[in-house]
Formats: C-alpha cells, structure tokens, sequence
C-alpha cells in the first residue's frame, strides 16, 4: 500500500539555522511526491514537488530531491526565517489512484 | 483565477444536527477530492469526485457522510447527525481533467466543531 511516514515535531530552530525534516515513503507503482505547508488557520499551500527519481524540487529556499533508492524526500533550507514557522507536510501521490496521502505533518517554530 | 473555495469557513452544529460543506473547484478543474484533518493530525483522504460520478470513496465513513458534485454547481459534503467526534478540518481540493503532474490545488478548509 501506499504511506508517507515524516519526522514528528514540533521542530525549534533559531532563525538562519538548517532546516531538515525527514520523509520516508512506501508506495505502488510510481509515485509523485510533495511538500505542503500550512500556516495556522489556513489551507494547504503547495511548497515544491518531483514527479520521478532523482527529481529535485525546490522553492522559495526549501529544497527536496526524490530518493527512489532510499524511499526519501526530505525537506531541507539553508537558513530558515521566522515566517517559515508553520505546519509541513510530505505527500504522494499514485498516478494511478489519484488520490494524495499525508504524513501527520511536522511543526516548524523558527524563534528570532 | 480564482482558487478553490469554501464555505463556510466555521461552521457550529449541536449533536445530531446536519452539516452541508460547500467547495467550488477552481476555473476549468473537474476533479474534486474531500480531506478531513483531525487536531493534530494529518489529512486523510474521503473521497473523489468527478462531475456527477463518485471515482473513489474509499475513506468516507459507511454511515452518515455522502458527497456529491452535480453537473453545476459546487460539490457537497454531507455530515447527518453530527456527533463530537466528526469536529475537524475538512478541505477540499480539485485538480485540472488532464492532471499529467497530479497536482491538487486545496481551499482553506471548513472547520467543523460540534457541540
């Protein structure tokens, strides 16, 4: 079956510190992957995705290569700012089930 | 263009009382999914329409829940009798007929607390 398994938060970083939250993944077939992030009282908004092995995503600093051979798509930025802190979450998706699931999400607070 | 929406956004109900979420799909999209989040949690998949067909409801609850998304208008997610444990996020999302990069695009959520 399909599953996204990530790092349990919450993560407290202090700002311009290195950011790493950990996604691992069991999936059929050939899985897109995804990172979501969710500011407090809001939808999901789509960070960065990869639709096929070593594909790297990136945006707006954050970054995630797609590890087929280690099941991976870890989330990674150089130097977080405090408008980062927010909820992220690691997703795929199966071409063919066209549906999406989640990891349970990992709390990111960036203090000043 | 506009994103997906939703409506409401709050939405109070006493126990057993009906809940009606309301979510429109963004511009030229016919593919909707239905979400519920927990506290604490992450989504968790209910169900995927298309217009006027259900393609996968294999996460909605065998009692109580329906959803439907007619050929116009906005899909429903249909809650009968609320009890304390349906309280949660649920969100909405649509993507585009040919999704060759399987993006969803979600709303802001309707945020469900039965009393």
């Amino acid at each position: 079956g399909n599953s996204v398994t990530q790092m349990e938060g919450p993560v407290t970083l202090s700002e311009e510190a290195f950011l790493t939250i950990n996604c691992t993944y069991t999936a059929t077939g050939y899985p897109s992957l995804f990172w979501y992030v969710q500011y407090p009282g809001e939808g999901l908004q789509l960070l960065l995705k990869a639709t096929k092995a070593d594909d790297k995503g990136s945006n707006k600093g954050f970054e995630a290569t797609y590890r087929k051979e280690t099941t991976s798509f870890h989330l990674e930025k150089g130097s977080v700012q405090v408008s980062d802190s927010a909820v992220y979450f690691c997703a795929l998706s199966s071409y063919n089930f066209n549906k999406f699931y989640f990891g349970s999400g990992t709390k990111l607070n960036v203090k000043p | 263009n506009a994103g997906v929406m939703q409506n409401p956004r709050h939405l109070v109900r006493r126990r057993g009382q009906e809940a009606r979420l309301r979510c429109s799909p963004m511009k030229g999209h016919s593919h909707v999914y239905w979400y519920r989040q927990l506290p604490e949690e992450g989504l968790k998949f209910m169900v995927y329409l298309q217009k006027e067909n259900i393609i996968d409801e294999s996460g909605m609850p065998k009692e109580r829940f329906s959803a439907e998304f007619p050929k116009e208008g906005p899909s429903i997610l249909r809650i009968q009798q609320v009890v304390r444990g349906d309280s949660a996020a649920y969100f909405c999302a649509s993507s585009p007929a040919v999704a060759g990069d399987n993006e969803q695009f979600f709303g802001p959520g309707t945020r469900l607390t039965v009393l």
